[in-house]
């Protein structure tokens, strides 16, 4: 069936250093994807959003990459810092239209 | 503080008990949603309350059964569970339909049935 998927269950990387994670989409109708951020004990934070007449969406320090061609998403982390470990989640609008599909998450663990 | 408040934050229940989840969002949103979240698993939606129409997953048992009497309160109320039920459940709202705008988490109730 149609799902959100993600490369890596896992990913470690040093303090300072610039974090890539990945996502695949299957549903070629899907206009509307999330990425989350959820740090342990609570729930799932919003980071940034982009639609599917954009490939590219800048915030502070987060560049989400949007290809349409293979259906791939990126969340990009600029410096990343020890705050910014958590589980990172994509999701994209459903077929239904009435709820988010979101794929199994990343761990992103940042060492010093 | 979220937008999104969850009680309890925590709660352990028997399998004959009966218990209620609650969810206030402080957003002016028109939309709310309860999501299961299971170890190593996606979330799964279970239930959409979007201005005066509900939409649930059919795969929700009815052991499940949510309430919501207004937009800025929706409940869950939950009787005979089984073990595999526990999870952690989020409550979630958003300004119209999720395919529009991203939706706003609480930090979510840690069920544990026994």
């Amino acid at each position: 069936g149609e799902s959100v998927g993600l490369h890596l269950p896992t990913l470690s990387v040093q303090e300072g250093d610039n974090s890539i994670i990945n996502c695949a989409y299957s549903n070629s109708a899907s206009d509307y994807f999330i990425w989350y951020k959820q740090e342990s004990g609570k729930g799932p934070q919003f980071i940034i959003d982009i639609r599917s007449n954009m490939d590219k969406r800048q915030g502070q320090r987060v560049t989400v990459l949007l290809n349409k061609t293979v259906k791939h998403l990126s969340l990009q982390i600029a410096a990343t810092q020890p705050g910014d470990s958590a589980v990172y989640f994509c999701a994209e609008n459903s077929n239904s239209g009435y709820a988010l599909n979101f794929g199994k998450g990343t761990s992103l663990l940042v060492t010093p | 503080e979220t937008g999104v408040t969850q009680t309890p934050r925590h709660l352990v229940m028997g399998m004959t008990n009966k218990k209620s989840l609650k969810c206030e969002q402080h957003l002016g949103h028109n939309a709310m949603y309860w999501y299961k979240q299971s170890a190593k698993k996606p979330l799964e939606l279970m239930f959409v309350y979007s201005l005066e129409e509900r939409v649930e997953n059919n795969s929700v048992p009815s052991r499940f059964s949510p309430e919501c009497p207004n937009s800025s309160h929706l409940f869950l109320h939950l009787h005979t569970l089984q073990p595999e039920d526990s999870a952690l459940y989020l409550c979630a709202s958003s300004q119209g339909q999720s395919y529009n705008s991203p939706l706003h988490f609480g930090n979510g109730t840690r069920l544990t049935v026994t």
